[in-house]
């Protein structure tokens, strides 16, 4: 069966400093892999989707950045966080080249900027 | 452009009641949809999809969705609730351009009152 891994599940850090979250999935090759932030009490906002090693889609201007250095890894990146970073980060991944099956997601972390 | 429309922010039930979340959506093209549900600080879990075939589809923990295609509309239904239904529902839309994409809305908060 897949599975899919984010880490950490929780994450404080300062203004201005960098940020790496990442994504790894199991039991699957070749998946579309996908960042979504959600902010308090709010739906989820698409920020990045590949479709394969080193394949990014960014859905909207923002202060971070995304890599796929391998198949089923996927990492989320800031050089100078800003506190409208703040949120819950969430990977979901779904199989390729087929829109109606569905996204599965990890279990999110929650990043704090102070 | 594909988008999701959940016409109740919250909704406070009692306990063994029945209960009905609303969802609406526009799209020009054939969809597919699907519910989600959010524990708190975690990730999303899949309830249940509509690809084709029959417009009654059931999910897990005795959810269960009806699709109208003539009201655009694909409500989340329940007999009867338990306090662990309370959680946050996500209805989306799959969008298809290459990568799969799902379109949110916004959110159903569900308070399961004894």
């Amino acid at each position: 069966s897949q599975t899919i891994h984010q880490w950490p599940a929780t994450l404080v850090q300062p203004v201005g400093s960098p940020l790496s979250l990442e994504c790894t999935v199991e039991g699957t090759s070749n998946p579309n892999l996908y960042w979504y932030r959600q902010a308090a009490g709010r739906g989820l906002q698409l920020l990045f989707y590949s479709v394969g090693i080193g394949q990014i889609s960014s859905e909207v201007p923002q202060n971070l950045s995304a890599s796929r250095p391998q198949d089923r890894q996927f990492i989320l990146s800031s050089k100078k966080l800003l506190l409208s970073d703040s949120g819950f980060y969430l990977c979901a991944w779904s199989r390729w080249g087929a829109p109606n099956q569905p996204q599965h997601f990890g279990d999110g972390t929650r990043l704090s900027i102070l | 452009a594909q988008s999701v429309t959940q016409l109740d922010s919250q909704v406070p039930v009692f306990e063994e009641a029945p209960v009905e979340l609303r969802c609406n959506y526009s799209s020009s093209v054939s969809v597919y949809l699907f519910w989600y549900v959010q524990y708190p600080n975690q990730g999303l879990q899949l309830l249940l999809k509509y690809l084709s075939g029959s417009t009654l589809v059931k999910g897990i923990n005795g959810f269960e969705a009806e699709f109208n295609k003539s009201q655009t509309s694909f409500h989340l239904r329940k007999p009867s609730v338990h306090i662990s239904d309370t959680a946050e529902y996500f209805c989306a839309v799959s969008v298809s351009q290459g990568a799969q994409k799902l379109v949110f809305g916004q959110g159903t908060r569900l308070t399961i009152n004894p």
